[in-house]
């Protein structure tokens, strides 16, 4: 069954480094998404992106923060600076058709900022 | 903005016993997602609601969309422990976003 695949699964890095966080949509689909979780927290919406352009972010998405989808099959999340506060659950989600459509979820990277 | 309640907050079951997870919308939803979330890991689609009144079940799980389409529940039958994790209802967006309430963690005991 085809699935989103995230890597790394986990991902330590000093404060103020950059981080990039992999992930691998389902081949056929044309929406992604980045979600993060922070722990003990409900996961929040970060950014949306289709036809090679962010469609919608949120607060949360600052200059900090961009997304690429540099070939045909990644998707990756870039955090320039890390803060401590970043350290959070990132999911990456795809789905067909936007939000007409099931958006599956990948395993997540586990990223803490130390 | 859209704001989504999820009740209870936590919730013990003995295996074998029913139970209802519920999730209210402040405002009409577009559709309706339901997630489940193991500890620490992935998000799982369970199912997708979009028509007011509609009812879709996989395995023991059953969730409805209320005719309104501001409030939704998920039902158990006969929980078993590996329904145990945390339940995530998702408001559809048009913007092309799912907005999350905060979960309900189930945990079932043997």
């Amino acid at each position: 069954e085809p699935e989103v695949t995230q890597t790394p699964s986990h991902q330590v890095t000093q404060m103020g480094q950059e981080v990039i966080l992999r992930c691998v949509p389902i081949s056929n689909h044309l929406y992604f998404y980045w979600y993060r979780q922070i722990l003990g927290q409900k996961v929040e919406f970060l950014v949306s992106f289709y036809n090679n352009e962010i469609s919608e972010k949120s607060e949360i998405f600052d200059d900090q923060f961009s997304v690429e989808r540099p070939d045909g099959s990644n998707f990756t999340l870039k955090i320039r600076s890390t803060k401590l506060e970043d350290s959070a659950m990132y999911f990456c989600a795809s789905s067909e058709r936007g939000t007409d459509t099931e958006a599956f979820f990948g395993q997540g990277t586990r990223l803490t900022v130390v | 903005s859209q704001e989504l309640e999820q009740s209870p907050q936590s919730l013990i079951v003995q295996e074998g016993k029913n139970l209802t997870i519920n999730c209210t919308s402040s405002k009409t939803l577009y559709g309706l997602y339901w997630y489940k979330q193991k500890y620490g890991e992935g998000l799982i689609f369970l199912m997708m609601l979009q028509k007011g009144g509609e009812e879709k079940s996989h395995e023991k799980i059953t969730a409805k969309l209320d005719e309104k389409k501001q409030q939704s529940s998920l039902h158990i039958t006969a929980s078993q422990p590996s329904h145990a994790g945390i339940y995530l209802c998702g408001a559809e967006r048009r913007d092309d976003k799912i907005i999350f309430g905060k979960g309900t963690r189930l945990h079932i005991l043997p």
